[in-house]
């Protein structure tokens, strides 16, 4: 089985500052792991994933991600948010492989706010 | 954008009744994932249709059911509607089901169950 764990429902940061959004993850296999965007009445998007490669995921729009097992952690990061960044972020985990691993498992979501 | 579209957009449906909600895949993807997002909440995994077949399935009654057609759209459909139905739908779609392949999301289609 696999959960997602975001830490804070909202972050507030100022246009300009970096960005920091934290997730924790539980996969009973090695898992693959994502980050989507989601801004008002559109679709999701993806930002960026990992699938076992290097552990620094750079993505979209200047954010990145570092996978780090000893934490289970996968935490997005962007140096310097800009208004546009505004918006609703998942963490995703899926396992690698096997059983489930077509199942996208979302975290409860961390809306984003950007203070002009 | 996604090439993935879904229709219709908004849909207001009475407790009892039935629903089907479409969807068109991102060309050249044989894969097609449908998730239930509640106000407030990460959207929950329904089920999964590759090349036809229903690939896996989430944790939902059986009275949600759904169809891949062979140009790879889908159909979900919701019968015997309850409250607890209204969320937003997505469906995503991929050329392949695994956690490798990238799932690029529809817009959704926003269900009212009065």
């Amino acid at each position: 089985a696999q959960s997602v764990t975001q830490l804070d429902s909202h972050v507030s940061v100022s246009e300009g500052t970096p960005v920091l959004l934290r997730c924790n993850y539980s996969s009973s296999y090695s898992p693959s792991l994502f980050w989507y965007v989601q801004h008002p009445n559109k679709g999701l998007q993806l930002l960026l994933k990992y699938t076992s490669a290097a552990t620094l995921v750079k993505g979209i729009n200047g954010f990145e991600a570092e996978f780090k097992k000893s934490e289970t952690s996968f935490h997005l990061t962007k140096p310097s948010a800009h208004m546009s960044d505004a918006a609703e972020y998942f963490c995703v985990v899926t396992p690698l492989y096997g059983a489930g691993s077509y199942q996208l498992t979302f975290g409860k979501g961390t809306k984003l706010s950007v203070i002009p | 954008e996604t090439g993935v579209t879904q229709s219709p957009t908004h849909l207001i449906k009475t407790r009892g009744q039935q629903v089907t909600l479409r969807c068109s895949s991102q060309s050249g993807h044989n894969t097609v994932s449908w998730y239930q997002q509640a106000l407030g909440q990460g959207p929950q995994f329904i089920f999964q249709y590759y090349r036809e077949e229903e690939n896996g399935r989430g944790n939902f009654p059986p009275r949600f059911s759904g169809l891949q057609f062979p140009n790879y759209s889908s159909e979900l459909n919701v019968n015997a509607l309850e409250l607890d139905d209204s969320a937003l739908y997505l469906c995503a779609s991929s050329f392949g089901g695994t956690s490798t392949d990238t799932q690029y999301f529809g817009p959704g289609t926003r269900l009212t169950v009065l």
